[in-house]
């Protein structure tokens, strides 16, 4: 049963448009979203996160919405560019403890 | 700073053989540490949760006896992979809590395991 999706496995975006990739949840007591950027044979790092009492949160090119009564949120990436192509995680943290769920991943490509 | 140092970061060992990975919080202390796995192309998939002081926690499906955890001190938690076999091959990595006003959480840079 995966409480977190990601349903699109890849995204290719042309250098300079927008990216946006998007996360589904099961689970209405997550509370705590965050997503992760991750290379091959490297471990995750933190990009942006987002609480549930707020709706969205901005941080430079990257901004993260959060939708609770779709139970969904996306990250926008506005301009791609080609040193963002990589393997990108939602995460969700529940009100009772502190461990992460991760989605499935969903491999962005910026072409130049 | 927050920063969170794996080790090794590859390592080939012989099946029946036990494998150590030490995961290191350098600039702060770590109270709950985590460890994950990640098969080719998966989503990391929580192993366990290891306190400071006290037995770690296991996910459902996790074998307590083949995958030793030991939360020993405050900056260091190790996962033994014991008698590791071919289909314990994996890329597994740790992760801490940041210190209180934080909650984002750092990871380590993983460790590449094959058993042959």
């Amino acid at each position: 049963d995966q409480q977190v999706k990601q349903n699109s496995p890849s995204l290719s975006v042309q250098e300079g448009r927008i990216s946006i990739l998007n996360c589904d949840y099961t689970n209405s007591m997550f509370d705590y979203f965050l997503w992760y950027k991750k290379y091959p044979a490297e471990g995750p790092t933190f990009l942006i996160s987002i609480s549930s009492i707020k709706d969205k949160n901005e941080d430079g090119r990257f901004t993260v919405f959060l939708n609770k009564s779709a139970k969904h949120l996306s990250l926008h990436i506005v301009p791609s560019q080609p040193g963002d192509s990589a393997v990108y995680f939602c995460a969700a943290r529940g009100n009772a403890g502190n461990m992460l769920t991760f989605g499935g991943g969903t491999r962005l490509m910026v072409k130049p | 700073g927050a920063v969170v140092s794996q080790h090794p970061s590859w390592v080939i060992c012989k099946s029946g053989t036990s494998v150590k990975i030490e995961c290191r919080s350098l600039d702060f202390q770590a109270t709950t540490m985590f460890w994950y796995r990640q098969f080719p192309k998966q989503s990391l998939m929580l192993m366990a949760t290891s306190n400071e002081g006290s037995k770690a926690t296991y996910e459902q499906g996790v074998e307590k006896d083949k995958f030793l955890i030991n939360h020993a001190s405050l900056t260091l938690s190790t996962l033994t992979v014991t008698s590791a076999h071919p289909e314990d091959s994996s890329f597994y990595i740790c992760s801490a809590t940041l210190p209180t006003g934080r909650k984002d959480y750092t990871f380590g840079s993983g460790t590449r395991l094959t058993v042959v």
